[in-house]
This record gives structure tokens, C-alpha cells and sequence, in this order.
């Protein structure tokens, strides 16, 4: 199965700092197929990026992904107060999909 | 407004068995996909099955496999996961989600809504 090694795992980051999460598979995702979601404590996962780099309905602009093969990233590029959370990417071009162990977006 | 509503979660003792259903609105249900995934306490997310929008092919992550049986019905939008031989490593949060798609190759979908999810605590 392909493993999604996340990175950081947890960092602290101030309100309107941009940050840079990565997400590295361990064979290459075909078609792009990588997704990110954002958990909240108590709350279900929400999808922000699919297809590597669309915007699901309803995202910021502020968030963006990007990548392709084995190294992908998402963007915030001005954090906001409500962008605290667990992220996570989740490969679904090979079977069986996989998730990230998640990065842990902390306020500094 | 899409919604998905988990219900069927609780206490279960070891190798005990399970139905967990999830009520779906807002979306044409037999067009899509559904998925499980999985969260145990403190920990990340993990896929557990996906049914086609049919309900012709399943699929199972390794770690549910023989164990778990996913099905739909179209008539009442509901997906039903029974989950048989229950260990400890199954007490998790599931979680219901409707995939973008109809089709899943193997199973794989990225997942656009989720349920707010139900307790499975596996335990004597």
C-alpha cells in the first residue's frame, strides 16, 4: 500500500503567517489523485483540496495545493484564527486509499 | 443541504457484532459512491470500505476484511456497515462519507461530505 509521510508533524505558526505543509507518498500517485482535509477538534474531517489542486466548494482562496508524483503540498498562504486544525492528505490514486498521519497546525 | 447522519454505535463486547446505518439527504443517493472511514481515539484516519453506487462492488480495507459487510439501500438512502468478530482495535470513531464520484477505482475516492460520525467502543 502507498504510505503518505506528512511533515511537520505538529508546529506553531502566528495569525497571517503563510505555511507549508507536506505530503510525501511512497510510490507516485497516479493521476494526481490527493486530497487534504482539515479536522477541527470534535468535528468530522472536512475536504479542502482535491485532484492535487482544486478548491472543493465553499474553500478560501487562501488555501492551494500543489505537486504531483510523490511530493505534494498545501498552501495557506495568510493564516486565520479558524485555520487551526489537524490537516490531512489522503492518496486515493492507488489501491487501497491511504491518509497522511496528519500535521498539527498549533497558534504560536 | 447534504447531510449524513450516523447512527448505531455503543458499547460491544469482544467478538461481538454490530450494524452501524447512515441516513443520507440533499444529494441523489444511488448516484454516488459511499465510504467509511475510521478514527480511533487520539489517533488519524483510516479507510474502511466503499460501496459503489450500484452497490454492485465493495471494497475493504485488509484490516476488516471478512469481517465487515457494507451495503445500501436506494429506497430509503441509507448505507448499512455490519461489523462482525469485533476487537479492541476496532473502537473508533466511523465515520460516514459520500465520495465525489459514482465509480471508485479499487475503492478509491477523495470524499466531499462526512457524517458528524458514531462511537464504537469495543470493550468487556
Amino acid at each position: 500500500e502507498t504510505v503518505l509521510t506528512q511533515s511537520p508533524g505538529t508546529l506553531s505558526w502566528s495569525p497571517g503567517e503563510r505555511v507549508t505543509l507536506s505530503c510525501r507518498a511512497s510510490q507516485s500517485v497516479n493521476n494526481r489523485y490527493l486530497a487534504w482535509y482539515q479536522q477541527k477538534p470534535g468535528q468530522a474531517p472536512r475536504l479542502l483540496v482535491y485532484g492535487a489542486s482544486s478548491r472543493a466548494s465553499g474553500v478560501p482562496d487562501r488555501f492551494s495545493g500543489s505537486g504531483s508524483g510523490t511530493d505534494f503540498t498545501l498552501t495557506i498562504s495568510r493564516l486565520e484564527p479558524e485555520d487551526f486544525a489537524v490537516y490531512y492528505c489522503q492518496q486515493y490514486g492507488n489501491s487501497p486509499q491511504t491518509f497522511g498521519q496528519g500535521t498539527k497546525v498549533e497558534i504560536k | 443541504e447534504v447531510q449524513l447522519v450516523e447512527s448505531g454505535g455503543g458499547l460491544i463486547q469482544p467478538g461481538g457484532s454490530l450494524r452501524l446505518s447512515c441516513a443520507a439527504s440533499g444529494f441523489s443517493f444511488g448516484s454516488y459512491a459511499m465510504s467509511w472511514v475510521r478514527q480511533a481515539p487520539g489517533k488519524g484516519l483510516e479507510w474502511v470500505s466503499t460501496i459503489s453506487s450500484s452497490g454492485d462492488s465493495t471494497y475493504f480495507a485488509d484490516s476488516v476484511k471478512g469481517r465487515f459487510t457494507l451495503s445500501r439501500d436506494i429506497s430509503s438512502n441509507t448505507l448499512h456497515l455490519q461489523m462482525n468478530s469485533l476487537g479492541a482495535e476496532d473502537t473508533a470513531v466511523y465515520y460516514c462519507a459520500k465520495s465525489k464520484k459514482g465509480y471508485c477505482s479499487g475503492g478509491s475516492c477523495s470524499l466531499d461530505y462526512w457524517g458528524q460520525g458514531t462511537l464504537v467502543t469495543v470493550s468487556s
